[in-house]
């Protein structure tokens, strides 16, 4: 079945690492891809998105995402994480429908 | 101020009992959504409306009902066919056709007892 996989389900960090949080989807074609942070106790957000142009695209509070068609993945990354980037981190993908697919979520921990 | 609002925050119903969620917006979005989020299993669509007086089944339709009289307004009813309605309920809005960004409500955590 077409899907989104996001591989890492918990991932626990010190402050000051670095943080690649992978997503994987199964659809052929032209895809729109989303990433949405849920804070504790807020709203879901989006963190950044891209539908076409250069694939490394740049999101809100220093993170960023590459998209690689060739390996169907779109993976969020940024340099140097902070205890306020606790989230649940969720990768979404658009196609052909008007329906966003969700991947599982990814729970990011960072201590200080 | 715009945005979306979900009410009540926290539900508690009885098993056997209807109960239906609100979902208002003032952004003058078209698109309206309802999800369900469980953990480990991310959001999964329960029903979406694309205009006024129109909506679509999602993936997980079963047990649910909605209704769109209104371009502001997407009320989710759970019904007592929902075999496992304790969840948290989140409802979104597009403004581009559903193609881009979508904007979330706060969310309602239901609890059956």
């Amino acid at each position: 079945a077409q899907s989104v996989s996001q591989h890492n389900h918990h991932v626990i960090l010190s402050e000051a690492a670095s943080l690649e949080l992978g997503c994987n989807y199964s659809y052929g074609g032209t895809v729109n891809l989303f990433w949405y942070v849920q804070y504790p106790g807020q709203h879901l957000q989006l963190l950044l998105k891209y539908f076409s142009g250069d694939p490394l695209v740049k999101g809100i509070k220093g993170f960023e995402a590459e998209f690689i068609k060739s390996k169907f993945s779109f993976n969020l990354r940024k340099p140097s994480v902070q205890w306020s980037d606790t989230a649940e981190y969720f990768c979404a993908v658009i196609k052909d429908t008007d329906k966003l697919i969700f991947g599982t979520g990814t729970r990011l921990q960072v201590f200080p | 101020d715009g945005g979306i609002t979900q009410s009540p925050k926290y539900l508690f119903r009885k098993e056997g009992q209807n109960v239906t969620l609100s979902c208002e917006q003032n952004l003058n979005h078209d698109a309206m959504y309802w999800y369900r989020q469980d953990p480990g299993q991310g959001l999964r669509l329960i029903y979406y409306s694309q205009i006024v007086n129109d909506f679509q089944k999602g993936d997980i339709a079963e047990g649910y009902s909605v209704s769109r009289e209104k371009k502001e307004s997407f009320p989710l009813t759970v019904t007592s066919a929902q075999k496992n309605p304790t969840a948290f309920y989140l409802c979104a809005c597009s403004g581009a056709g559903g193609w881009d960004e979508q904007f979330f409500g706060p969310g309602t955590r239901l609890t059956v007892l």
